[in-house]
């Protein structure tokens, strides 16, 4: 199985602020395609996930451009440009590249 | 507008059964992959299965393999989840999402599920 592992676990920012999330993989993401099959999701508090960014860098219809994904291979990063308040919650990378897709641990964002 | 409306959640005693359905709506339903995602309390994501588009094919998490079973019925616009030899450990919120591009890009609401005696 392909380990996905998250950093930091716990994000405390002030609004305004830059964030930064790293996600490593065990194995290569990149697909035949030329894509990289990386996945951010928000889930915010009492709600279902939502899609952010997918293949690793495309913003999710929607999604604020606040917010960056970037990487290839095994490392990549979620940024967000300008914390608001409304960006608080739990922040997953996930690969699907190969089944079983596999989640990292989830990275908190706070306000401090 | 999607719409993934999901039902089927409840209580159940271990070594029980239970099937989720998952209608969907605003969208061309038999196109995209459909699955599972489930959260333990107080845990993170888990995925639990996948169905390719006609159903011909389904894939699973090494914790419900031989005892989950997806499906999809595209004239219904539903999919399923039948849920055999349940554990406490399968206790979780189970979301119904849809995949493009190898994303989940919509998700239901959740249907909690617990085992419990």
């Amino acid at each position: 199985d392909i380990v996905m592992t998250q950093s930091p676990l716990s994000l405390p920012v002030t609004p305004g602020e830059p964030a930064s999330i790293s996600c490593r993989s065990s194995q290569s993401l990149m697909h035949s395609n030329g894509y990289n099959l990386l996945d951010w999701y928000l889930q915010k508090p009492g709600q279902s996930p939502q899609l952010l960014i997918y293949f690793g860098s495309n913003r999710a219809s929607g999604v604020p451009d606040r917010f960056s994904g970037s990487g290839s291979g095994t490392d990549f990063t979620l940024k967000i440009s300008r914390v608001e308040a409304e960006d608080v919650g739990m922040y997953y990378c996930m690969q699907a590249l190969q089944t079983p897709v596999t989640f990292g641990q989830g990275t908190r964002l706070d306000i401090k | 507008e999607v719409q993934l409306v999901q039902s089927g959640g409840g209580l159940v005693q271990p070594g029980g059964s239970l099937r989720l359905s998952c209608a969907a709506s605003g969208f061309t339903f038999s196109n995209n992959w459909m699955g599972w995602v489930r959260q333990a309390p107080g845990k993170g994501l888990e995925w639990v299965a996948s169905i390719k588009q006609d159903g011909s094919e389904g894939y699973y998490g090494d914790s419900v393999k031989g005892r989950f079973t997806i499906s999809r019925d595209n004239a219904k616009n539903s999919l399923y989840l039948q849920m055999n030899s349940l554990r406490a450990e399968d206790t979780a919120v189970y979301y119904c999402v849809r995949s493009s591009n190898w994303a989940f890009n919509y998700w239901g609401p959740g249907n909690l599920v617990t085992v419990s005696s």
